[in-house]
């Protein structure tokens, strides 16, 4: 079965301090895709980024890095410089068996709250 | 830019009653979704559908839950009889299969309060 650990539940910065998410997952497949959703204040999930478990490359975004380590069954998330804007629930998830061309459900994380203040 | 979009924003309904979600995918997609998320807790997988019909059902998806896609755009949730533990946000989503991708873009979500 496959699981999400986000140890993290609360993490409270200044305003341009760099910040990291944790996201720990589990998985039997070989072949799957992580994913960070954020959740803003209004409750939408708004998608961030996806990641194959055959591309092991880090990502950069504007802002935001993400560091995915096969070895360690992480995919870290950095905000670089937090904004207050960046204040929000980010969740890790996890999909499974993408090539079967079965829907793939999306296996969450707890979430992390993410408050930045001015 | 294509959403998703839900209907209604916000539900109160009386433990018992029947409530009907109501969805309308981005349109070239054909794989939808409904998952759930209580107050304060993670996301949880409802039920995916491809096809007019249910891929894959959770735990959580009992006899009280349906899905229907009436026509060509909308996707229902149905809870028949409605209980105090079924007070959730329930999103919808959908993806589209181009290229071995399956990202799930959600909607904004219908938050039900059931008294």
């Amino acid at each position: 079965a496959q699981k999400v650990t986000q140890a993290q539940t609360e993490i409270s910065v200044v305003e341009k301090e760099d910040v990291t998410l944790d996201c720990v997952y589990e998985t039997r497949d070989t072949t799957y895709y992580l994913f960070w959703y954020k959740q803003p204040p209004s409750g939408e999930l708004v998608f961030l980024i996806r990641r194959n478990s055959f591309d092991e490359q880090n990502e950069i975004s504007g802002r935001y890095s993400w560091n995915f380590q096969k070895s360690t069954s992480s995919f870290n998330f950095t905000i670089t410089a937090s904004q207050v804007v960046d204040s929000a629930v980010y969740f890790c998830a996890l999909s499974e068996s993408f090539y079967t061309g079965a829907n793939s459900k999306l296996t969450f994380g707890k979430g992390i709250t993410l408050s930045v203040r001015p | 830019e294509p959403e998703v979009t839900q209907t209604p924003s916000h539900q109160v309904t009386q433990m018992g009653q029947e409530v009907i979600l109501r969805c309308v995918p981005i349109s070239n997609h054909l794989y939808f979704y409904w998952y759930r998320q209580i107050l304060g807790q993670k996301v949880e997988f409802l039920v995916s559908f491809y096809n007019n019909e249910i891929s894959e059902k959770s735990e959580i998806f009992d006899d009280q839950f349906s899905v229907e896609r009436p026509d060509g755009s909308n996707f229902t949730l149905k809870i028949r009889s409605t209980k105090l533990e079924d007070s959730a946000m329930y999103f919808c989503a959908s993806s589209e299969w181009s290229d071995g991708t399956d990202t799930q873009y959600f909607g904004p979500g219908t938050r039900l309060t059931v008294l």
